[in-house]
């Protein structure tokens, strides 16, 4: 079963917007919650990541927002730019190997 | 480049045919995976190794067979391959099998079984 389901499957948004991207999990053991960034022809690559004894962690334009209650985190974009167009996972793990990703978000910025 | 490479970029194999696919990590990590990425799905975990020992396998078919001769390469050997095979098969490498901080992927193998 899919232990992480992320939402929407696609997103447009105009540039200097705000993108939203949101994950929720199951599994209450999770320890670990990273975000991946893709662009077409390349890996996945390690974009932020969070542990759930914090709420939200910045880094520059990428935000996390953490709830833990509710067992859901949010990739937030601010002032969205033609080159974040990618395809970005949310993933989930207990401190072990084993990552579970979400499905994915292409992200589309229009100029 | 990441720091991982995976070769060849882009593989078409007929169903009888054995290919190879090659990961190499020059990031000094202790495990290796492999990933199967279809379109619209979640990246699905295949194989892991650390330290050259592989610690899991998550029931994938007999087809696929793994090997990891030393911390540095991993190699992913197909055979009698069916069409849904078809997909970016992503190579990873982690600090160690806690993934804790995070991991690093190759650029994949585009793999089309015709």
């Amino acid at each position: 079963q899919q232990q992480v389901k992320q939402s929407p499957q696609s997103l447009i948004v105009q540039k200097g917007g705000i993108s939203i991207i949101n994950c929720a999990y199951e599994n209450t053991a999770f320890d670990y919650f990273p975000w991946y960034q893709q662009f077409p022809g390349k890996g996945p690559a390690l974009l932020i990541a969070i542990r759930p004894d914090v709420s939200e962690k910045k880094e520059g334009r990428f935000t996390i927002s953490f709830n833990k209650s509710a067992k859901q985190f949010s990739l937030h974009i601010m002032d969205s730019q033609p080159g974040d167009s990618a395809t970005y996972f949310c993933a989930a793990s207990r401190n072990d190997y084993k990552l579970s990703f979400g499905a994915g978000t292409t992200v589309t910025v229009r100029a | 480049e990441t720091g991982v490479t995976q070769t060849p970029r882009h593989l078409v194999m007929g169903m009888t045919n054995k290919k190879s696919l090659k990961c190499e990590q020059h990031l000094g990590h202790n495990a290796m995976y492999w990933y199967k990425q279809s379109a619209k799905k979640p990246l699905e975990l295949m194989f892991v190794y650390s330290l050259e020992e592989r610690v899991e396998n998550n029931s994938v078919p007999s087809r696929f067979s793994p090997e990891c001769p030393n911390s540095s390469h991993l190699f992913l050997h197909l055979h009698t391959l069916q069409p849904e095979d078809s997909a970016l098969y992503l190579c990873a490498s982690s600090q160690d099998v806690t993934g804790a901080y995070g991991y690093t992927f190759g650029s994949g193998t585009r793999l089309t079984v015709v």
